[in-house]
């Protein structure tokens, strides 16, 4: 099993809305990672976990709170987003977060802000 | 600023012909290079890899050259089809927060295959 699935695919929330956003692998991998794409341009990365702990957080904005409950699932929690926001966010994992490591990604979540 | 970047945003080939996408980097501690595809609606999916060790590396139909005195990046695709069209995207692995690594988008290229 070489998937990375997330969940929901689509979601639209108004900037008042709590939801959140989840990531499930079933590789064994212990570092998962949280990306933000816009539309025509890169994945940016927000946060990375390595063995359930957070060890890299991009100065994302304290609206977006990431949880590792487990090695296999993330989740990112969304509470009083702003319309810039919307975008789609990809989830990824990979061996341990060490240099030389393949990121698997996600479909994503389409997440748009009203 | 970003420190991965491309030569050409949209490439256009016939079906048939070899693609060539370019990538310029600046980090030059980057050790580990990656090249990803993303179709519509879709995350990126890893294509071929490369170390910071290696000039060259081949797959199935693609072949990655690095040129690390000019901190160059270059994916060849060869017989290009129409289900190659994607954007395409490298990527550079470099020293994160603390003793974590981070990988690090550059552009994209759009590359469209014309039947």
């Amino acid at each position: 099993d070489t998937e990375v699935t997330q969940t929901p695919k689509h979601l639209v929330m108004g900037m008042t809305n709590k939801k959140s956003l989840k990531c499930e692998q079933h590789m064994g991998h212990r570092a998962m990672y949280w990306y933000k794409q816009k539309a025509k341009k890169p994945p940016e990365l927000m946060f990375v976990y390595s063995y359930e702990k957070l060890s890299i957080n991009e100065s994302v904005p304290s609206r977006f709170s990431p949880e590792c409950p487990n090695s296999s699932l993330l989740n990112l929690h969304l509470h009083a987003l702003q319309p810039e926001d919307s975008a789609l966010y990809l989830c990824a994992s990979s061996q341990g977060g060490r240099a030389g490591e393949k990121l698997f990604f996600g479909s994503g979540t389409q997440l748009s802000v009203l | 600023g970003e420190s991965v970047g491309l030569h050409l945003p949209t490439l256009s080939v016939q079906e048939g012909d070899n693609s060539i996408i370019n990538c310029a980097y600046s980090n030059s501690a980057s050790d580990y290079f990656i090249w990803y595809k993303q179709e519509s609606g879709k995350g990126p999916q890893f294509i071929i890899d490369i170390r910071s060790n290696m000039d060259k590396r081949q797959g199935q139909r693609v072949t990655v050259l690095l040129n690390k005195t000019v901190k160059h990046l270059s994916l060849q695709i060869a017989a290009t089809q129409p289900g190659d069209s994607a954007v395409y995207f490298c990527a550079e692995n470099n020293m994160g927060g603390g003793s974590n690594y981070k990988l690090t988008f550059g552009k994209g290229t759009l590359l469209t295959v014309n039947p």
